[in-house]
């Protein structure tokens, strides 16, 4: 009953890598979404895409970037990793589809940068 | 401005009822959500609300009053595994925007 993937539950990285993050979803849902989770923060949006090659930022897309080139995969791109990028970082997605809408979660990628 | 607020902490013991409340202030609504968080794990969704009223579905029923920009979870007979953060979310217009959340302990 597998509907959000993520490519690795826990990655390290070293400062200034690049680092791809793979989300997948088995639900042919228009809408994907990019989080990150920290502490105290709640939940905050990096990016979203409503559509293939069809990207947004979302409230804090800053040294993030993101490619959506087939429908059921999204992927998180951080061109130069920094310390503060240290965190949770989960995919969702959605589809509009009426009053049922909900939201699925990927398990997550618990990513450290040092 | 998009404001969405919720307690950060609430306490209970096995088999009370507790209510979780959510204010919030968007520049658009398309809906509200609930979702549970276990600590290191993804949040699961647990209720979704558009009209006003009590939506009901199960354990996890949630109210939603959109003239006040309110709602609430109501935890009833709860159990040690209810322990977990209760994360409020908007829909404003096709993107959620999240609370911090409320981290529930229960205590036998």
């Amino acid at each position: 009953d597998v509907k959000v993937t993520q490519s690795s539950r826990y990655l390290v990285k070293r400062t200034g890598e690049k680092v791809f993050l793979e989300c997948v979803q088995d639900m042919d849902h228009e809408n994907m979404f990019w989080y990150r989770q920290d502490p105290g923060l709640g939940l905050r949006l990096i990016y979203f895409s409503y559509d293939v090659k069809m990207k947004e930022k979302g409230d804090i897309p800053e040294g993030y970037s993101v490619s959506r080139e087939k429908k059921e995969r999204f992927s998180l791109i951080l061109e130069s990793a920094s310390t503060n990028q240290t965190s949770m970082y989960l995919c969702a997605s959605f589809t509009l589809a009426g009053d049922t809408d909900t939201q699925y979660f990927g398990p997550g990628t618990r990513l450290t940068v040092l | 401005g998009q404001n969405i607020d919720q307690p950060t902490e609430m306490t209970a013991t096995e088999g009370a009822i507790v209510q979780i409340n959510c204010t919030y202030q968007t520049s658009g609504f398309n809906g509200l959500f609930w979702y549970q968080q276990h600590a290191g794990e993804a949040p699961t969704f647990l209720s979704y609300n558009v009209l006003d009223g009590l939506e009901e579905k199960g354990r996890f029923s949630s109210f939603l009053s959109r003239s006040k920009g309110y709602s609430y979870l109501p935890l009833k007979e709860l159990q040690m595994k209810d322990s977990a953060s209760y994360l409020c979310a908007v829909r404003s217009p096709n993107k959620l925007i999240f609370g911090t959340g409320t981290r529930l302990q229960v205590f036998p």
